[in-house]
């Protein structure tokens, strides 16, 4: 059980363009999604809260308008990526949470991105 | 300010030893820890979690032991295998940053030898 997807697992494109990263919650609702970002061999990084039917909350230095972040369903959220650049090149992990007070987050298989 | 961090960013084993892996934090209302595994390539893989009320938590080949006086948390891992090379992090949740919401610790590196 708690299994989270991401898609796609990994993506090419070119400086300028925009991507799309879907995160799933396959047997579970999830009202909590996060979307973190890792670069290598470094911790992960929040870069915004999404629940459900409401605006992202991002931490303090994610541009909310670079990286949109939409939380439509229960079961799916997606983080947009807009205009790319090189230095947006690194791995995306999405986590969901099960409903409740304090609860686990499961995580996603990641999405390696690399702008050229 | 919050921080979670490992005193160790790689621990060596050998197969068969017990692993023990350490993680402090600052943030003295943290009440919530988990460990994370990560491998090359993919995203944190769930192993256990403890609250604040406890100080000890036993999984399988897992026991998570929480000192909360000197704040500090270690993972140990017995019989440790091959399998269990991977990037082990710490997390922490706490009621002033909203329990949904979770800090992770720099990370250490395990390589288990055969």
């Amino acid at each position: 059980g708690a299994v989270v997807s991401q898609h796609p697992s990994w993506v090419i494109c070119k400086s300028g363009t925009s991507v799309k990263i879907e995160c799933r919650s396959l047997d579970f609702q999830a009202t909590t999604m996060f979307w973190y970002r890792q670069f290598p061999k470094q911790s992960l990084m929040l870069m915004a809260t999404s629940n459900e039917g409401s605006k992202a909350t991002y931490e303090q230095g994610v541009e909310k308008d670079k990286f949109l972040i939409n939380h439509a369903s229960l079961t799916l959220s997606t983080l947009t990526v807009t205009s790319a650049h090189p230095e947006d090149s690194s791995f995306y992990i999405c986590s969901a949470q099960t409903t409740g007070r304090v609860e686990t987050q499961y995580f996603g298989p990641g999405t390696r991105l690399l702008v050229l | 300010g919050e921080s979670v961090g490992l005193h160790l960013p790689t621990l060596s084993v050998q197969e068969g030893d017990n692993s023990i892996i350490n993680c402090a934090y600052s943030n003295s209302a943290s009440d919530y820890f988990i460990w994370y595994k990560q491998e090359s390539g993919k995203g944190p893989q769930f192993i256990i979690d403890i609250r604040s009320n406890m100080d000890k938590r036993q999984g399988q080949r897992v026991t998570v032991l929480l000192n909360k006086t000197v704040k500090h948390l270690s993972l140990q891992i017995a019989a440790t295998q091959p399998g269990d090379s991977a990037v082990y992090f710490c997390a922490e949740g706490s009621p002033n940053t909203g329990f949904q919401k979770l800090v992770f610790g720099t990370g250490t590196r395990l390589l288990v030898s055969p």
